[in-house]
């Protein structure tokens, strides 16, 4: 069981370049979550998915999307990547939302130059 | 925007020592009310995960209440040791499907 992966762990984008950071979970977990740490500010919340083919933005959603095609998947993707998206990106999953532990992935720390 | 607000920002304590940190959160649509524990260089874990008005939880040393009518919540460290210090964050909720987390509290224990 190896709970949630995320690949890359590191990245080095320059201005412009698109990536997709991978999120994994194996807990059959219908919740799935993309915050971005950035220092002093806590983690936000990117968007989330409710189970496969749903997804809500959350609130720092501009310049990514995602996509939740099966239940394990939850790729974020990073279009015309910009120095603002410089962050730790953690992903996460839960069984019942809000009232069920997240359980996090080990982040993808990604610098845009 | 659901404000969870954490106080202190920092805190330096004995080992040994004792110690408390703040979570304050709207009232109003309460939902449930999350600790996690974030140690430098890991991702958050999960401490407790509450509900309840009066609620109490405990695991080891580490232990929190929650007050929902009045919108706060505290996490309390007993006897205080070297790995202890993390960032405690808390997390709450309006609804039933996202959190809003705090900018934690950094707590470093000195040897």
């Amino acid at each position: 069981n190896a709970g949630v992966t995320q690949t890359p762990k590191f990245r080095i984008l320059k201005i412009g370049q698109s990536m997709t950071l991978q999120c994994a979970q194996d807990m059959n977990h219908n919740y799935m979550y993309w915050y971005r740490q950035d220092p002093g500010m806590g983690l936000k919340l990117i968007y989330y998915s409710v189970g496969a083919g749903i997804t809500d933005k959350g609130e720092v959603p501009n310049g990514y999307n995602v996509s939740r095609s099966t239940t394990e998947d939850f790729p974020l993707r990073l279009e015309l990547a910009a120095p603002s998206q410089t962050s730790v990106y953690f992903c996460a999953s839960s069984r019942r939302a809000s009232r069920d532990e997240q359980y996090f992935g080990p982040g993808t720390r990604l610098t845009v130059t | 925007i659901l404000n969870v607000e954490q106080s202190p920002q920092s805190l330096h304590v004995q080992e040994g020592d004792s110690t408390n940190f703040t979570c304050s959160f709207p009232s109003s649509n309460f939902y449930a009310l999350h600790w996690y524990r974030w140690e430098t260089a890991k991702s958050p874990e999960a401490l407790f995960v509450m509900t309840l008005n009066g609620d109490e939880k405990k695991k080891g040393r580490i232990s929190a209440t929650l007050n929902t009518k009045e919108g706060y919540s505290y996490l309390y460290i007993k006897g205080s040791q070297p790995e202890d210090s993390a960032t405690y964050l808390c997390a709450s909720t309006f609804g039933n499907e996202k959190l809003t987390f705090g900018t934690g509290t950094r707590l470093t224990i000195i040897p």
